[in-house]
């Protein structure tokens, strides 16, 4: 699977966007790009993916470049409860081996 | 839906002693994983199930550590003896297969903090 690279931390405004990115130079045509973050104390949970296209859902929007070298995770209006670790994951999707390569994420800290 | 179940939630116990964690997955996932994490680290995959079968063990320290999944629901993680190095949060996980999910996405139980002293 290929690596991904985050910062290690960024602060954001409650109420405001929090845009996450990710660096996955190395992607496979056949890899997917996945998102999960961790609360404190939580088991990880699953944000969002995507292949191509950009995708929304109830949680985030994923922005993936035409190139799919990299990628932005976007939360559109962060709140006290979105602090987390979140973590960028490359990997390909179906077959029998679901194996996540977590790296050491984003810490992502929404203040008041 | 009932999400992944664990127990206990911490555990403490001394080097040298033996320990084991319990796992019961989302109705319906045939896949299961156990993972490490260590403090400030990303979870890493120590064994991968499918069913009641072993898909992916190579990062499980098979000299002290084991997992069963006997019925292809439950399962067992445990470490013995253990080591300080051993301290961590232990989480398991479960999915769909692909031929029901291609994308996988799996789902997390809150994990099992162990400390050894």
């Amino acid at each position: 699977d290929a690596k991904t690279t985050q910062p290690t931390s960024m602060d954001c405004a409650e109420g405001r966007a929090a845009n996450l990115p990710c660096n996955h130079s190395t992607i496979s045509g056949n890899e997917y790009v996945y998102w999960y973050r961790q609360i404190h104390s939580q088991g990880p949970q699953y944000i969002i993916h995507g292949l191509k296209n950009n995708e929304t859902n109830e949680m985030a929007s994923l922005i993936i470049t035409e190139d799919r070298k990299s990628s932005t995770l976007i939360l559109p209006h962060a709140t006290l409860r979105d602090t987390a670790v979140y973590y960028c994951i490359v990997r390909a999707s179906g077959g029998s081996n679901y194996k996540l390569t977590f790296g050491k994420g984003t810490l992502l800290t929404v203040n008041p | 839906e009932a999400g992944v179940a664990q127990s206990p939630r911490y555990k403490i116990i001394e080097k040298r002693q033996s320990v084991a964690f319990w796992c019961n997955p989302i109705s319906g996932h045939a896949t299961l994983y156990w993972y490490q994490q260590i403090l400030g680290q990303g979870p890493k995959l120590l064994i991968q199930f499918q069913n009641n079968g072993v898909v992916d063990d190579s990062q499980l320290p098979k000299d002290r550590f084991s997992a069963e999944r006997l019925k292809g629901v439950d399962s067992t993680l445990k470490i013995q003896p253990a080591k300080l190095e051993d301290s961590a949060v232990y989480l398991c996980a479960s999915s769909l297969v692909a031929s029901q999910r291609p994308s996988g996405e799996q789902y997390f139980g809150p994990g099992t903090r162990l400390t050894v002293t």
